[in-house]
């Protein structure tokens, strides 16, 4: 398997415009997570999902802020209008259910996109 | 809340030298801990986890790591540093439904001298 897909790897953009993050995950993979890692705040959860379902939105810092999946291959995380305090690395990552009520399936992360806002 | 201190920012180890980097958590229930490593422009990839049973839980690429519940505390360790090991490590917590929520540490940076 491919992994977990990003695109872009890089994006650089002007505050105020609209910005579109894509995600693949692994085949099979029944959650998927959303995570900004910036030098102030380290790694932060963001949103994730379950069987295309969001489950749990807290971490997502503002309204500007909104993600999809619809459907199990694709997930977007999109930015409206985008500010410069925006600018970080944004992870997807997807897992597998876990098999029992203790178990946990490790979480596979992309490589992440690079975000710019100036 | 959740939240995994990671005290050292940055350690210097000589190749060949035994390596330990610390990790306290703070979790009101039995926590579900993880091992990250991040290579520089790389995503994370799994180490180790703990969920039950040995406190001593055994990893990728040699590294182990030691749940010890009275002192909160999952330190990493790995008896022999290569040059490959340098890296960003990360220590999280996982909260919510089987552990999902992962709540990182701010990492610590490892350098390993020649």
């Amino acid at each position: 398997d491919a992994g977990v897909i990003q695109s872009p790897r890089h994006e650089v953009t002007e505050m105020g415009q609209e910005v579109t993050l894509r995600c693949k995950p692994i085949s099979g993979h029944d959650y998927l997570f959303w995570y900004r890692q910036t030098m102030m705040r380290g790694l932060e959860l963001l949103i994730y999902f379950n069987n295309n379902v969001p489950i749990d939105d807290s971490g997502m810092p503002e309204d500007r802020f909104s993600a999809k999946m619809p459907n199990a291959s694709f997930s977007t995380l999109k930015i409206q209008p985008s500010e410069p305090r925006d600018s970080a690395v944004y992870f997807c990552a997807s897992s597998l259910w876990p098999t029992g009520a203790s178990s946990y399936n490790e979480q596979f992360f992309g490589p992440g996109t690079r975000l710019t806002v100036l | 809340a959740q939240s995994v201190t990671q005290p050292d920012i940055h350690i210097t180890v000589s190749e060949g030298a035994s390596l330990e980097l610390r990790c306290n958590y703070s979790y009101g229930a039995t926590p579900y801990l993880f091992w990250y490593v991040q290579s520089p422009g790389q995503g994370l990839q799994l180490l180790l986890k703990y969920f039950s049973g040995d406190t001593l839980v055994q990893g990728i690429k040699g590294f182990e790591a030691e749940f010890k519940r009275s002192q909160s505390s999952f330190n990493l360790r790995k008896p022999s540093v290569h040059w490959s090991d340098a890296a960003e490590y990360f220590c999280a917590v996982g909260a919510g439904e089987y552990g999902n929520k992962l709540v990182f540490g701010a990492g610590t940076i490892l350098r390993v001298k020649s």
